[in-house]
């Protein structure tokens, strides 16, 4: 089944605790990026990436990195979480060019 | 950071009911739109990618329409039902995706 997979889907940390969101997509797409979501703005892209070791910042990307070593997994970094960065986040991949993007089922972060 | 607009932010309908949202977007140096139905507890699932002015596509009950020109894009729900109450999300894409805060539609039996 095609699907992108997220991974954990619920997590509580503390601040300054590094954690790392896994994504991983089983289509071969070229594209994948990360979003947050909170209340009344909508998704805000954080990073992308168009290919494997090709990522750039979306615009929110103060606090997170990412790395993009192999096709299939693009993970997001917080060095450093702080509460601002308690959110819901969704991975996305789709294939170069104006095609649909798949959506992950979401991590929802709490940073106390 | 382009600006991506969706009204109305929020609709309530009665079943049986039509209705229609609209999202703005720069009208230079346009790539595609993107439509996105979001219902609670799960993830985006993209309904329409349009790429040409005047295009229009159509997905059973619903339809959209596209004017690069003008940088609108309107979705259009014929006969709303129960099942169609979802958050509808629309996304400039250029590079990057820049999405609008969406359109709550509640649909009441």
């Amino acid at each position: 089944e095609a699907q992108v997979t997220q991974n954990p889907r619920y997590l509580i940390t503390v601040t300054g605790k590094k954690l790392t969101v896994t994504c991983s997509q089983n289509m071969n797409h070229e594209y994948m990026s990360w979003y947050r979501q909170d209340p009344g703005l909508g998704l805000r892209q954080i990073y992308y990436s168009m290919n494997v070791e090709v990522t750039d910042k979306g615009d929110v990307p103060e606090g997170y990195k990412v790395s993009r070593k192999e096709k299939r997994n693009f993970p997001l970094i917080l060095e450093s979480p702080s509460p601002n960065q308690t959110s819901l986040y969704f991975c996305a991949s789709s294939q170069q060019g104006p095609t649909e993007a798949f959506f992950g089922q979401g991590t929802r972060l709490t940073v106390v | 950071i382009l600006n991506v607009e969706q009204s109305p932010q929020s609709l309530h309908v009665q079943e049986g009911d039509s209705t229609n949202f609209t999202c703005s977007f720069p009208s230079s140096n346009f790539y595609a739109l993107h439509w996105y139905r979001w219902e609670t507890a799960k993830s985006p699932e993209a309904l329409f990618v349009m790429t040409l002015n005047g295009d229009e596509k159509k997905k059973g009950r619903i339809s959209a329409t596209l004017n690069t020109k003008e940088g609108y894009s309107y979705l259009y729900i014929k006969g709303s039902q129960p099942e169609d109450s979802a958050t509808y999300l629309c996304a400039y894409n250029f590079n990057k995706f820049y999405f609008g805060s969406g359109t709550k539609l509640n649909v009441k039996p």
